[in-house]
């Protein structure tokens, strides 16, 4: 059974820094095209970056590029996403997606949810 | 950026009918258009990818059809558990993609 498990979200303060994990089971993690979206609860869903199963490909939305850098380690099946100079807006539930064919996602975790406020 | 509408915003049916969800992209974006469908405390899940294709597990009552700039994912004869909301997405020369806004099923 595929399973991505994300951890890492917190309460923290405007302009600073955190990091997110998502442990991946039940597939092949190093074959797959990774993904993090994320959604203001009751709002809905904002693509933020992929990374290619070999690292060598990487993108960003807009919204976060120059402040989020998306990782992995596939020797240990996980996926990170750093998230730094965090800023109101960014308060949302996070979630790692796993990579269909180019941007489709077909398995979700259950999210982490990130809290920027003063 | 490709700016998805989706209508309606709410769709109120029973179960046993049919439901009808539009989806349309601001511009043309080909067959590369996917629908999710979220329960509520759950994360989204993959019903059709490229307009039409079914994604693995999901009961064929779920379609999808449209091309261009006008897509629907039909719901035939409707089950308790398939009142949740529903997003579109494209991924048209992505990255990036975009999602609409949703619709909401209820009973």
């Amino acid at each position: 059974e595929v399973q991505l498990v994300e951890s890492g979200g917190n309460f923290v303060q405007p302009g600073e820094s955190l990091r997110l994990s998502c442990a991946a089971s039940g597939f092949p993690f190093s074959a797959f095209n990774m993904n993090w979206v994320r959604q203001v609860p009751g709002k809905g869903l904002e693509w933020l970056s992929y990374i290619s199963a070999d690292s060598t490909s990487i993108h960003y939305a807009d919204s976060v590029k120059g402040r989020f850098t998306i990782s992995r380690d596939n020797a240990k099946n996980s996926l990170y996403l750093q998230m730094n100079s965090l800023k109101a807006e960014d308060t949302a539930l996070y979630y790692c997606a796993r990579d269909l064919t180019g941007l489709n996602f077909d398995y979700w975790g259950q999210g982490t949810l990130v809290t920027v406020s003063s | 950026e490709i700016v998805l509408t989706q209508s309606p915003a709410t769709l109120s049916l029973s179960p046993g009918e049919r439901a009808t969800l539009s989806c349309r992209a601001s511009e043309s974006i080909s067959i590369y258009l996917a629908w999710y469908q979220q329960k509520p405390g759950q994360s989204p899940r993959l019903l059709i990818y490229d307009a039409s294709n079914r994604a693995t597990g999901v009961p064929a009552r779920f379609s999808g059809s449209g091309s261009g700039t006008d897509f629907t994912l039909t719901i035939t004869s409707l089950e308790p558990e398939d009142f949740a909301v529903y997003y579109c997405q494209q991924r048209f020369n992505w990255p990036p993609c975009s999602f609409g806004q949703g619709t909401k099923l209820e009973i």
